[in-house]
């Protein structure tokens, strides 16, 4: 099984600032990693497939990054709608699919 | 744009079998190519992947769940279902139905959740 490992568990960022959110799996993945974002109560949602392919609607402010094992989601400019737990999934080696623990952006 | 809803019990006892259906609009659950998936996150936990249904009837597990767990289509009412065996409280979690239309292994479309609570 694969392990996606994210870091920070936590990022305090300010409206208007960069976010920058860690996933590291164990072994290669080669560009097969999603990223979703997750609002309490609400549905997840497909942020990035491929690593950095945007999903249909999502926008540019939202950029993903990386390859094998190491993956970058950044989100330039952080809008108060962006506040939400982010999380990455690897689709390379399944089953399991698997996914990340989790990084919470939270209003610093 | 695929909208998908979980219905089912919110409370299962111990032992006995939960069972959850995903209904599905704004598509056919036969589409080629689309996998529906059922992924679930236990309280304060991620998500956990539990199992997904190919557009033929194919199924693949999570190796840890797998003796457990059924998930089927019902293209008539186009809905999937799961059903988790044997339930005790480490199965208590919010569970998430989704597609997969792009056939790669990763979720378009998600439910809301529905919360189910393994208790006596």
């Amino acid at each position: 099984e694969i392990v996606m490992t994210q870091s920070p568990g936590t990022l305090s960022v300010s409206p208007g600032e960069r976010a920058t959110l860690s996933c590291r799996a164990s072994q290669s993945v080669s560009s097969n990693l999603a990223w979703y974002q997750h609002k309490p109560g609400q549905a997840p949602r497909l942020l990035i497939y491929d690593a950095s392919t945007r999903a249909t609607g999502i926008p540019a402010r939202f950029s993903g990054s990386g390859s094998g094992t190491e993956f970058t989601l950044t989100i330039s400019s952080l809008q108060s709608e962006d506040f939400a737990v982010y999380y990455c999934q690897q689709y390379n080696n399944w089953p399991p699919l698997t996914f990340g623990g989790g990084t919470k952006v939270e209003i610093k | 744009h695929l909208q998908l809803q979980e219905s089912g019990p919110g409370l299962v006892k111990p032992s006995e079998t939960l069972s959850l259906t995903c209904n599905v609009s704004g598509g056919s659950i036969s589409s080629s190519s689309y996998y529906w998936g059922w992924i679930r996150q236990p309280p304060g936990k991620g998500l956990e992947w539990i199992g997904n249904i190919y557009y033929s009837g194919s199924t693949y597990y999570n190796p840890p769940l797998k003796s457990r767990v059924t998930i089927s289509v019902d293209t008539s009412k186009n809905q999937f279902s799961l059903n988790l065996s044997s339930v005790t409280a480490a199965d208590t979690a919010v569970y998430y139905c989704a597609s997969d239309t792009s056939g790669y292994y990763y979720f378009d479309s998600w439910g809301q959740g529905i919360l189910v609570s393994v208790s006596s």
